[in-house]
């Protein structure tokens, strides 16, 4: 079955800098890769995602890449603020009829330092 | 728009008990997955239900069972509580196949199981 590796586990960066967070999956036949941000206390909350055949999306301060080749993905924050403080988790999965699961990395803490 | 609605937030149990656990979609969704998120760890499939049909299950043990209603709100049901089974149960919501993006997840209820 699918495996996703995500790193760093936790992530420290100065205000206004950039953060990365890398993943990498095991299932060529993933197609559908969704970044959540869980913060204390709620559930996951989806704040970017890309499909297979689209290799690099961007909202406003978030990108994300992937390359299917090699079968890793990443997320990419900008400007950096303390509000962007929490656990980050990629995501993979199938879209096929019946292909009907997330499998998730184990999160990146990230914390933002003012 | 209401999101996704879970109940309860949290939960004490025995050891040997039952729980049932609630969620209910947003509007317009008919596809509801319940996921199991264990401290520090990133959240694992039980199952997905869609139009009221069983649509995929996780590695987990036959004590976990769920339903989906025809208002598309769905259950929970864990029977013969363990000391492991103490988690995180997040519902997630999409409109379902072959859509099957974006998925919202709701706030979770915290099981204790003593």
């Amino acid at each position: 079955g699918e495996n996703v590796e995500q790193h760093p586990s936790t992530l420290s960066v100065q205000e206004g800098d950039s953060a990365v967070i890398k993943c990498t999956y095991s299932d060529s036949a993933s197609n559908y890769f969704p970044w959540y941000k869980q913060e204390l206390g709620k559930g996951p909350q989806l704040i970017i995602d890309i499909r297979s055949n689209v290799g690099e999306k961007k909202d406003q301060r978030i990108a994300v890449t992937l390359n299917k080749t090699a079968k890793h993905f990443s997320l990419h924050i900008t400007e950096t603020q303390p509000e962007d403080s929490a656990v980050y988790f990629c995501a993979a999965k199938k879209t096929r009829i019946g292909g009907n699961k997330l499998v998730f990395g184990a999160g990146t803490i990230l914390r933002v330092k003012s | 728009d209401a999101g996704v609605t879970q109940s309860p937030t949290h939960l004490i149990k025995t050891r040997g008990q039952h729980v049932t656990l609630r969620c209910s979609p947003i509007s317009g969704h008919k596809s509801v997955s319940w996921y199991q998120q264990v401290l520090g760890q990133g959240p694992q499939f039980i199952f997905q239900y869609y139009e009221k049909e069983e649509r995929g299950r996780g590695n987990f043990p036959d004590r976990f069972s769920a339903r989906q209603f025809p208002n598309y709100s769905s259950e929970l049901n864990v029977n013969a509580l363990l000391l492991g089974d103490s988690a995180l149960y997040l519902c997630a919501s999409s409109l379902g196949q072959p859509y099957n993006y974006g998925y919202t997840f709701g706030s979770g209820t915290r099981l204790t199981v003593v």
